[in-house]
Formats: C-alpha cells, sequence, structure tokens
C-alpha cells in the first residue's frame, strides 16, 4: 500500500527560528492535507495542497507531485507553535487519507 | 462554516463489551471517516463512508462495525473491546470526490 514518511521525526527549535517539515510519498499524490495536533487535543487541518505552494499566516507549503514530496516551512517560531505535524495524501480519486508518523516540534524560549 | 461532533469524549468500557460511538456533522458533506490514532502515532483508517447507505472498510476495519444512519451522522461499534485498542477514534468528513477533510475532536476510549 501506499506509504507516507515524514522527517524529522522531532525538531526542537528556539522561539523565533524557522522550521522545514517534510513529507515523501510512495505514489503521486491527488491529495495532500498537513494538519497540526497539540498534545490531547484534536487533528486541525492547515493546509490543503495537493500541488504547487500556498500560504497562509506563517506557513508555507510546497508539493511537488511527480518528485513524491512536500513541505511545510514555519516562519519565526512561537512557543504556541509546539506539537505533533501530520502530513496525509491519497492516490488516484478515492478518499483514503494515509497519513505520515508525524513530526514533533518543540519550540522553546 | 460547521462543525463536527463526537460523542462521547470519554468512553470507558470492560474487555469484551460492545461500544459505540457517535459523529455527527452539519458540512452538510457526503463523505464521513473514522479513523483510530494509537498514543503518539499516526492515524488509520477504521471505515468510511462516501455517500448516505455507503460503506467502506478501511485499513483497520477487523472488530469494529459502522453505520451511517443518515447524512448527518456516521457511528461506529467496536465489537468487542480489547485492552490493546486502547486510543483515540477521530471522525472526519469531506465533500465526495476526495476534498479536504475536517476532523472531529475525537472520544477516547479506555478498556478495563
Amino acid at each position: 500500500g501506499q506509504q507516507v514518511q515524514q522527517s524529522p521525526a522531532s525538531l526542537v527549535l528556539q522561539e523565533g527560528e524557522n522550521a522545514e517539515l517534510q513529507c515523501n510519498f510512495s505514489s503521486t499524490a491527488t491529495q495532500l492535507q498537513w494538519f497540526y495536533q497539540r498534545p490531547g487535543g484534536s487533528l486541525v487541518s492547515l493546509l490543503y495542497n495537493p500541488s504547487g505552494t500556498k500560504h497562509t499566516g506563517r506557513l508555507t507549503s510546497t508539493t511537488v507531485t511527480k518528485e513524491r514530496r512536500s513541505s511545510l516551512h514555519i516562519s519565526s517560531s512561537q512557543i504556541t507553535d509546539s506539537g505533533t505535524y501530520f502530513c496525509a495524501m491519497t492516490t488516484g480519486g478515492n478518499n483514503k487519507l494515509t497519513f505520515g508518523q508525524g513530526t514533533v516540534l518543540s519550540v522553546i524560549p | 462554516g460547521g462543525i463536527i461532533t463526537q460523542t462521547p469524549k470519554f468512553l470507558i468500557g470492560q474487555e469484551g463489551q460492545k461500544l459505540t460511538l457517535k459523529c455527527q456533522q452539519n458540512f452538510n458533506h457526503d463523505t464521513m471517516y473514522w479513523y483510530r490514532q494509537d498514543s503518539g502515532k499516526g492515524l488509520r483508517l477504521i471505515y468510511y463512508s462516501i455517500t448516505e447507505n455507503d460503506l467502506q472498510k478501511g485499513d483497520l476495519s477487523e472488530g469494529y462495525d459502522a453505520s451511517r444512519e443518515k447524512k448527518s451522522s456516521f457511528s461506529l461499534t467496536v465489537t468487542s473491546a480489547q485492552k490493546n485498542e486502547m486510543a483515540v477514534f477521530l471522525c472526519a468528513s469531506s465533500m465526495m470526490g476526495g476534498h479536504e477533510q475536517y476532523f472531529g475532536p475525537g472520544t477516547r476510549l479506555t478498556v478495563l
């Protein structure tokens, strides 16, 4: 089946630094979505980006479909950005999202 | 905008018990999903329903049943609760045909 690999597994940043999270997948993605989850919290959709570049606030996602990869850039990280970031994708026209294992981000003062 | 509601927020059951989790959405979305999230891990799809009266198995359907009662609601039943399936169960919905999915707050299952 399709696989989604996220890197790094964990990341520690000082407040104000930028973060770059990577997502690689085994099949061509027709959907690509980035999510955020605070410990014990619900899953929040950050960006829906099956191809190209999208921005929202301090977040930028770039998906290169033919290279089967996507990245999430967080600029000027804040302590409240701490949590786990997941990417998830589907192939073809189906609705079945496959999730990566997540990147745990810790932003320290 | 819309919202997804999951009940209960916390569910405690005995090993071997049959337990039901409920999900409601007011996005008017066609497709609904149930995922399971084990501690510190990503999500895995249990069941999904493309439209009302449809039911599709995901990668983790064994030990679960699902029911799409109407367009806005989707239930998941744990047929015989086991201690190794203590997890958070997340419901989601989307428009039909592969679109952005929106998630509910989750139901945390504990099996004694």
